[in-house]
């Protein structure tokens, strides 16, 4: 599977979108993007994946370059609750996949 | 649904005592998977189930862990004897057979073994 590098953290003020980068220069053309993100004492949450189109979802963006290099995942309007450690992942598509998370971006929003 | 659901939340015990963690996952879920997180080493996966047979283990630390799935709505994760350096937050997950990375989270384990 793809290496991904992401920043160690950012900050958001509270209502504006937050923009997290992902870059995954070694993705190959099977290889999917997936997002996770973990808030503090809970297990990681699925927030959305995609191949080469752009998704969107109740949750969040997702917008991946033309050569899939990199992508960002956008929260439109960031909230405290979405104060959290954010993981790009990328993985072969098929049923054995199996995921490994990297470090991720540590979010914070603040007022 | 209820989820993937964990127990115990939380355990503390002494070194050298069996500790036994468990997992009921999300019903018609195919695959479970057993992760360690820990300050250090971060989210690690040590095994993962399909139609309860064990895929790959090669996340499993050593002999001493141990994980078994008898039926489709069980799975159990054993350390015996537990250290110290075995205390973190083990966290079990379920999928079906359709999104290959979309995979549910229970709320974890925390283990303190002092």
């Amino acid at each position: 599977d793809a290496k991904t590098t992401q920043p160690t953290s950012m900050d958001c003020a509270e209502g504006r979108a937050a923009n997290l980068p992902c870059n995954h220069s070694t993705i190959s053309g099977n290889e999917y993007v997936y997002w996770y993100r973990q808030i503090h004492s809970q297990g990681p949450q699925y927030i959305i994946h995609g191949l080469k189109n752009n998704e969107t979802n109740e949750m969040a963006s997702l917008i991946i370059t033309e050569d899939r290099k990199s992508s960002t995942l956008i929260l439109p309007h960031a909230t405290l609750r979405d104060t959290a450690v954010y993981y790009c992942i990328v993985i072969v598509g098929g049923t054995a996949s199996k995921l490994t998370f990297g470090t991720g971006t540590r979010l914070q929003v603040t007022l | 649904d209820a989820g993937v659901i964990q127990s115990p939340r939380h355990e503390v015990t002494e070194m050298g005592q069996e500790v036994t963690l468990r997992c009921k996952p999300i019903s018609g879920h195919d695959y479970l998977f057993w992760y360690r997180q820990t300050m250090m080493r971060g989210l690690e996966l040590l095994i993962y189930f399909n139609n309860n047979v064990p895929i790959d283990d090669s996340g499993m630390p050593e002999d001493r862990f141990s994980a078994k799935m008898p039926n489709a709505s069980f799975s159990t994760l054993k350390i015996q004897p537990s250290e110290p350096r075995d205390s973190a937050v083990y966290f079990c997950a379920s999928r079906g057979q359709g999104v290959t990375g979309e995979l549910f989270f229970g709320e974890g384990s925390r283990l303190t073994v002092l």
